[in-house]
């Protein structure tokens, strides 16, 4: 299997500009999950999906941020406007079920930097 | 609610010697625990993870871990470390509805020759 695949792997952008990030979870899993890891806050959950639905988006930051999962094989993570705080490297995870115990599966992340 | 408390943000083994990376959690449930490793410019990957059963689990690359209720801990053991098992170490817990996971702050390994 390819694993959960993410792009870009890395994105320079300029204060103020829309960045779409994208992820495709592993063929057959039904939950869906974004990351965003920084030195100052760690790994911190965005939002969650089971069976494309959006679970818990309780860790969005602000309206800024927005989150779309179209269908079982694809997801999006919106930025609009960007600002230099939003510099940081997101992960998108998959698991094969919504139970506890299930494992997440990582992509390799995308670097996003905002000037 | 849940949490996890990694203690010490960086620890330093020479090679060769045991890795005790620890955890604690907080959970007013029974917790499901995972430990995922980080390397450099990567997502991380599970090494192991409790759910129900055995309290001693073990994962790859000759890691393990022992969940102990009584002291609330899920630390991270390996008896002889290697240089290519310099990364960070996340610990994780679930608990309760859902599977969402909350992780810890993480600890960078560091081996040494």
């Amino acid at each position: 299997d390819a694993g959960v695949i993410q792009s870009p792997r890395h994105e320079v952008t300029e204060m103020g500009q829309e960045v779409t990030l994208r992820c495709k979870p592993i063929s057959g899993h039904n939950s869906l999950f974004w990351y965003r890891q920084t030195m100052m806050r760690g790994l911190e959950l965005l939002i969650y999906f089971n069976n494309n639905v959006p679970i818990d988006d309780s860790g969005m930051p602000e309206d800024r941020f927005s989150a779309k999962m179209p269908n079982a094989s694809f997801s999006t993570l919106k930025i609009q406007p960007s600002e230099p705080r939003d510099s940081a490297v997101y992960f998108c995870a998959s698991s094969l079920g919504q139970g506890l115990g299930e494992t997440q599966y990582f992509g390799p992340g995308t670097r996003l930097l905002v000037l | 609610a849940q949490s996890v408390t990694q203690l010490g943000s960086h620890v330093s083994v020479s090679e060769g010697a045991l890795v005790l990376l620890r955890c604690n959690y907080s959970s007013s449930v029974p917790p499901y625990l995972f430990w995922y490793v980080q390397y450099p410019n990567q997502g991380l990957q599970l090494l192991l993870k409790y759910t129900t059963g055995a309290t001693l689990v073990k994962g790859i690359n000759g890691f393990e871990a022992e969940f102990k209720k009584s002291e609330t801990s899920f630390h991270l053991t390996k008896p002889s470390a290697h240089m290519s098992d310099a990364a960070e170490y996340f610990c994780a817990v679930g608990a309760g509805g859902g599977n969402k996971l909350t992780f810890g702050t993480g600890t960078q390994l560091k081996v040494e020759l």
